[in-house]
């Protein structure tokens, strides 16, 4: 299995630009997650999909930040426009959906994507 | 808003020492997961405790579920410069919520 994959892995852009990461989940997996990581405030859930149908978004800090799942295979995450608290480390994860099996609900990351805005 | 507090956040040890990283919380979870994260990727599922008290073995990381489900332990026997990364604790809340609520993790550096 090729594993999530997320591009870019690394971006710089500049204050005010607008920002897209990529997404492909694994196949076969209904669940889909943005995650976000910074030193001081960790692994923070940005939005969840399931079945491409997004759940729940109270993690998106603002208007700025939109996410869309338009298949099963693909997933963005847009920043319009960026700002330099943006930098961070952005994780695409995905699982299968676990039933009633708790022990089976394993998450995939993806490597990340690195966004420095400045 | 649930929180899982992770002790200690950082620690540098010698090859072969023992060391035990806590992860702590005034809430309730179904089950509890330890991911381990290294430089440059993204975590890694090592483990998922579901019953209180359950402790699980994986090779030389022993882990173990609080009783009240409200904490958890990793315990690893003899480190090894391979096991250097970032240890993140990860609780699913009650309720069947996909929202796991994870720690800042503890930053492990095992020195050859």
């Amino acid at each position: 299995d090729a594993g999530v994959i997320q591009s870019p892995r690394h971006e710089v852009t500049e204050m005010g630009q607008e920002v897209t990461l990529r997404c492909k989940p694994i196949s076969g997996h209904d669940y889909l997650f943005w995650y976000r990581q910074t030193m001081m405030r960790g692994l923070e859930l940005l939005i969840y999909f399931n079945n491409n149908v997004p759940i729940d978004d109270s993690g998106m800090p603002e208007d700025r930040f939109s996410a869309k799942m338009p298949n099963a295979s693909f997933s963005t995450l847009k920043i319009q426009p960026s700002e330099p608290r943006d930098s961070a480390v952005y994780f695409c994860a995905t699982k299968r959906s676990a039933g009633r099996l708790i022990s089976g609900n394993t998450i995939y990351f993806g490597e990340g994507s690195w966004l420095t805005v400045v | 808003t649930q929180l899982l507090e992770q002790s200690p956040q950082f620690l540098s040890i010698q090859e072969g020492e023992n060391l035990t990283v806590y992860c702590n919380s005034s809430s309730v979870f179904s089950s509890l997961q330890w991911y381990r994260q290294e430089p440059g990727e993204g975590p890694v599922l090592l483990v998922t405790v579901v019953t209180g008290g359950e402790v699980k073995k994986l090779k030389r990381l022993t882990f173990q579920f609080g009783d009240a489900r409200k904490d958890s332990s990793l315990h690893i026997t003899a480190a090894q410069p391979g096991d250097t990364g970032l240890y993140l604790c990860a609780g699913a809340p009650q309720g069947g919520s996909e929202k796991l609520v994870f720690g800042k993790g503890m930053k492990l550096t095992v020195n050859p």
